[in-house]
């Protein structure tokens, strides 16, 4: 299985902030990350795909990048519908992994 | 309306068992991976099994792999879980997911709203 760490797990940040969040593969994934977005009490929602794409109706303030085991989701200004929990995941193989996720919270 | 709604949660003892059901709906189901993702309360998503368009290949998570057998009716645009020998470890959100394909990186697209499975005595 490929194991997929997710860093920092939370962080607090101010609206107008950018924000980074870096996910580790443990083996080479090529472009197959993925990143999505939770809300509490709600399903996840699908961000980026193929770790650089912006999937239809995503602001353009949400960005991706990175190849082969490190990857990066990028928030530049920050709204504050954008404080929730954020997950990577790996589709290059079965079983699909996620990472353990990355709370962001209101400073 | 792409979507999808999952029904079937419930409360059951350990080592009881419980089918979950997902309905599809706007799109052409039967040319899309279908896939089981859950999530224990407070904790993050675990993928627990996918089944290919026509039914035909399906994998598992170690953890369920014997216990849960997943299936779909393509006539009735429908995807399930069957659920047996239940554990306490078992409770939590099961959510249902449309892959794409290559196109996009196999990326689950479309989400159910989810259902609560809660395994007590």
């Amino acid at each position: 299985d490929i194991q997929m760490t997710q860093s920092p797990s939370s962080l607090s940040a101010s609206v107008g902030d950018k924000v980074t969040i870096t996910c580790r593969a443990g083996q080479s994934i090529s472009d197959f990350l993925n990143w999505y977005q939770q809300k509490p009490g709600k399903a996840p929602k699908l961000l980026i795909y193929g770790a650089s794409n912006l999937q239809s109706g995503v602001p353009s303030r949400f960005s991706g990048g990175g190849s082969g085991t490190e990857f990066t989701l990028n928030i530049n200004s920050l709204q504050p519908e954008d404080f929730a929990t954020y997950y990577c995941q790996q589709t290059y193989s079965t079983p699909r992994t996620f990472g353990q996720g990355t709370k962001v919270e209101i400073k | 309306e792409v979507r999808l709604v999952e029904s079937g949660g419930g409360l059951v003892q350990p080592g009881g068992s419980l089918r979950l059901s997902c309905s599809a709906s706007g799109f052409t189901f039967s040319i899309f991976w279908m896939h089981w993702v859950r999530q224990r309360p407070g904790e993050g998503l675990v993928w627990v099994s996918r089944i290919y368009g026509d039914g035909t290949a399906t994998d598992y998570a170690d953890s369920v792999k014997g216990r849960f057998t997943i299936s779909r009716d393509n006539a009735k645009n429908s995807l399930y879980l069957e659920m047996n020998t239940l554990r306490a470890e078992d409770t939590a959100i099961y959510y249902c997911a449309r892959a794409g394909d290559t196109t996009n990186f196999r990326a689950f697209d479309i989400w159910g709203q989810g259902t609560v499975v809660t395994v007590s005595s």
